[in-house]
């Protein structure tokens, strides 16, 4: 295992409600990106952060925002929750000096709104 | 746009027989095609890239940029190989940004 972790490992939310999920890297993975998994789907690329800027974003609205910190954590923030935010959540990290597809993904955390 | 289609979300096989994984993408630009692996109670994880050509645990997979394709070959499955297989592309230079297919899952019986 890579050390990338994430919490919480499940989490219920109602409609409109607001969400952070968290995801915890080593030291030197300085590239994080997030994914949304709907069930029977493949992972969604969410937008990805490095050095603490955004520097790609997918097909998601504004109320999917990121934060990266010095400490190689970083957040996905979602606000007013929608039925259709049930999901898997993955965050995956990237050491510095790795090809740009190196990935070392997280467990997910599942999110099920209500 | 770019979408990658992986038109089997089942392939049940026996211990030895080959494995074809398909995948299919769209995409007008130059790709870059990947192979992601899920085991059970494991992390999603890289299998293979094209550009590396490679084979991994015995699978290999050819670009066909003429069918569009990057199918997932291994002549003799082993039950350790099953798994949720992913396909993915990402536009070749700059930042990596994947579209991943949604998956087949492959059971290779004893």
């Amino acid at each position: 295992e890579t050390g990338v972790t994430q919490s919480p490992t499940h989490l219920i939310k109602t409609r409109g409600q607001q969400v952070t999920l968290r995801c915890s890297s080593q030291s030197g993975h300085n590239t994080v990106s997030w994914y949304q998994q709907a069930l029977g789907q493949g992972p969604q690329f969410i937008f990805q952060y490095y050095r603490e800027e955004e520097n790609g974003r997918g097909n998601f609205p504004p109320r999917f925002s990121g934060l990266q910190f010095p400490n190689y954590s970083s957040e996905l923030n979602v606000n007013a929750l929608e039925l259709d935010d049930s999901a898997l959540y993955l965050c995956a990290s990237r050491p510095t000096g790795t090809p740009t597809d190196t990935q070392y993904f997280g467990p997910g955390t599942r999110l099920t709104v209500l | 746009a770019q979408r990658v289609t992986q038109p089997e979300k089942l392939l049940s096989v026996f211990k030895g027989a080959p494995v074809e994984l398909k995948c299919n993408y769209s995409y007008s630009g130059s790709p870059e095609l990947f192979w992601y692996v899920q085991y059970s109670r494991q992390r999603l994880q890289l299998l293979l890239r094209h550009i590396s050509r490679e084979s991994i645990k015995g699978f290999t997979a050819d670009l066909n940029k003429g069918e569009t394709s990057f199918h997932l070959k291994k002549p003799f499955a082993q039950e350790e190989d099953s798994a949720m297989y992913y396909c993915a592309l990402s536009a070749s230079g700059g930042s990596y940004i994947p579209t991943f297919g949604r998956g087949t899952s492959l059971i290779v019986h004893p």
